[in-house]
């Protein structure tokens, strides 16, 4: 089955310490994203990529940063300068839709949740 | 920064009611979409309508939109309990490559 596999599904981190979320899809999608979600609020963007070897800073992209080496993957680093990182990560990716339109319809995973301690 | 802002922040309706969800934006846009989260997961696609459509079914679900407006409603028609969740509208804007999200609504059906 095709789809976005995001480890692992939950993560502690001490302060200080950077951590590494893993996203990888076999959907053979150009584009991938990372967004943040805090607890009843909307996702916001930390990052997202149209293409191979090529990323853009989103939204809240600061403590933050990414790869993009193969297609299938775009692992986000957590680093020590995110001052709040305790949140529910989600890694998508996108397709455009079959009208052609230029829309981005995207598939997510089941998340990560970090912690810190 | 959030484009599109949903109302109401939470709704609570009884099965077999309809849920009728409303989605507010800033900026021009290429397409709207609604997405579904069930609590603790990954969103869903549910549905897109491009600038240029007006309203859109599928299945339980109509979407419209009025780009006057600048605003969007999702409306479930004989809800079941199976969908508590929380629903957002998601904007692409025109000529840009940038997803973006408001804060949802979250739909409450009670058996």
């Amino acid at each position: 089955d095709g789809g976005i596999t995001q480890s692992p599904k939950y993560l502690f981190r001490k302060e200080g310490q950077n951590v590494t979320l893993s996203c990888e899809q076999n959907l053979n999608h150009d584009a991938m994203y990372w967004y943040r979600q805090d607890p009843g609020q909307g996702l916001r963007l930390i990052y997202y990529s149209q293409i191979v070897n090529d990323f853009q800073k989103g939204d809240i992209a600061e403590g933050y940063s990414v790869s993009r080496e193969k297609k299938e993957s775009f692992p986000l680093t957590v680093t020590s300068a995110q001052k709040n990182p305790t949140a529910f990560y989600l890694c998508a990716s996108s397709t455009r839709d079959r009208g052609g339109s230029g829309a981005n319809v995207l598939t997510f995973g089941a998340g990560s949740r970090l912690t810190v301690l | 920064s959030q484009q599109g802002e949903e109302d109401p922040q939470a709704l609570s309706i009884q099965e077999g009611e309809n849920a009728t969800m409303n989605c507010s934006y800033k900026t021009s846009i290429n397409n709207l979409q609604w997405y579904r989260q069930n609590s603790g997961r990954g969103l869903v696609h549910l549905i897109l309508i491009r600038s240029n459509e007006r309203e859109k079914h599928s299945g339980r679900l109509r979407v419209t939109l009025d780009t006057s407006k600048k605003s969007s409603s999702l409306l479930i028609t004989a809800s079941r309990a199976a969908d508590t969740a929380s629903y957002f509208c998601a904007t692409l804007n025109t000529g840009g490559f940038k997803t973006i999200f408001g804060a949802g609504t979250r739909l409450f059906v009670k058996a």
